[in-house]
């Protein structure tokens, strides 16, 4: 959906480096989410965020942060990339009206050597 | 927050009906069931969501007995384009105590020609 991007789409860094993963939408929604899929597996929930002020941690937390900047921006980061942390990941907004339709971007690719 | 579980995997050809039963023994009364669907290296994309009885939409339908406990997708006739993973999710969708998402493993469904 054109209307949530994500960049990079991907990236391939090495163990130890600080990586940034970006999301953009210009849906209008408050609410806003990082997943990350691995192989063969379902999603699970890094951070959400439901307003600008609001950031709460999900299953996942442990290895990650993130960066409400604004409204429309959401950022994942990796502090120190380690190799099991190499996945699909995918940024998702929704709205107040219908909280469970999640809008999803196309995803980042990141793989760490 | 109800757990669900759905067959890992479904085979079908074109032209069927397809149905995918999901179990959520412990859904709570504010809980809706939602339906997404996700093709390879894309994110997922809302199909349906439903509280009780029927829920149709140009897409499928989503049946849901009076005990809330399970619920079937329905796919009709479907098509080669209609393989992907489904994923069922149960959730608070009272505006705001939601946002938190799970998503299981999913059931792949092949549609073979």
């Amino acid at each position: 959906d054109a209307d949530v991007t994500q960049t990079p789409r991907n990236r391939i860094t090495k163990t130890g480096k600080r990586i940034m993963l970006e999301c953009s939408q210009t849906k209008g929604h408050d609410r806003m989410y990082w997943y990350r899929q691995d192989p063969g597996l379902g999603l699970q929930l890094i951070y959400y965020s439901f307003d600008v002020k609001d950031i709460n941690k999900g299953e996942i937390s442990d290895g990650y942060s993130v960066s409400r900047q604004a409204q429309a921006k959401f950022s994942l980061s990796l502090e120190s990339a380690i190799p099991n942390q190499t996945a699909l990941y995918f940024c998702a907004t929704s709205g107040l009206e219908s909280d469970d339709e999640q809008f999803f971007g196309p995803g980042t690719r990141l793989t760490v050597l | 927050l109800a757990k669900t579980t759905q067959p890992i995997s479904m085979d079908s050809y074109e032209g069927q009906e397809v149905n995918i039963t999901c179990s959520h023994n412990n859904i709570a009364t504010n809980d809706y069931i939602t339906w997404y669907q996700q093709f390879p290296s894309q994110g997922p994309r809302f199909i349906i969501q439903g509280y009780k009885t029927k829920v149709t939409n140009e897409v499928a339908s989503l049946f849901i007995p009076a005990d809330r406990k399970s619920s079937t997708l329905s796919l009709p006739r479907v098509s080669l384009s209609d393989t992907a993973v489904y994923y069922c999710l149960v959730g608070d969708a009272i505006r705001g105590n939601t946002g938190k998402l799970i998503f299981g493993q999913g059931t792949t469904l092949q549609v073979k020609p």
